[in-house]
């Protein structure tokens, strides 16, 4: 069964430093986005992305975020300046043109120091 | 917009037992409904899906839920509970026309399974 592969599967990196979050979604997905968990919170909707822009964000993707889709098959998030709070795990999904067929990445969980 | 409320953040039962999870949605639009399990430090699987059709519909081991649409319910059930059932349960809901629509969850269930 084709699978959403992210990397790498935990990042530490100290406050300030930029970084990036790697995805590989279902070859043929058309919609993909970045979701993120808190510690004991619960998955909030970061950004998603088609025909290589945003259609969505949430307020919590300010301008320290992007995304980008650099070539066929990755779909990147960064993160510029890191902070403390930045600390969870971020989930990567994709679906094709239904509503309902996400797959999700098995998650980075980034550490910020 | 859409939302999802669990009201339940911690359910514990004893194994063999049923168990219900419960979930309600609020949305101005139709919806799809889903339930993810999260196990200890991995990833969202999917459980089961509310499309359209039949209310109760079926997932993976062994659960169950029914979609109420007059109650904007999606309770989750199941008849006999394993020790391997002891997982975070979250409920999400996205629009269900157009494309590429988001997903959004409920806080989280945490059933907790004991002998």
């Amino acid at each position: 069964e084709p699978e959403v592969t992210q990397t790498p599967s935990h990042q530490v990196t100290q406050m300030g430093q930029e970084v990036i979050l790697r995805c590989v979604p279902i070859s043929n997905h058309l919609y993909f986005y970045w979701y993120r968990q808190i510690l004991g919170q619960k998955v909030e909707f970061l950004v998603s992305f088609y025909n290589n822009e945003i259609s969505e964000k949430s307020e919590i993707f300010d301008d320290q975020f992007s995304v980008e889709r650099p070539d066929g098959s990755n779909f990147t998030l960064k993160i510029r300046s890191t902070k403390l709070e930045d600390s969870a795990m971020y989930f990567c999904a994709s679906t094709g043109d239904s509503n309902y067929g996400y797959t999700f990445g098995s998650g980075t969980r980034l550490t910020v120091v | 917009a859409q939302s999802v409320t669990q009201l339940d953040s911690q359910v514990p039962v004893f194994e063999e037992a049923p168990v219900e999870l419960r979930c309600n949605y609020s949305s101005s639009v139709s919806v799809y409904l889903f339930w993810y399990v999260q196990y200890p430090n991995q990833g969202l699987q999917l459980l089961l899906k509310y499309l359209s059709g039949s209310t109760l519909v079926k997932g993976i081991n062994g659960f169950e839920a029914e979609f109420n649409k007059s109650q904007t319910s999606f309770h989750l059930r199941k008849p006999s509970v394993h020790i391997s059932d002891t997982a975070e349960y979250f409920c999400a809901v996205s629009k269900s026309t157009g494309g590429g629509n988001k997903l959004t969850f409920g806080t989280g269930t945490q059933l907790k399974v004991e002998l």
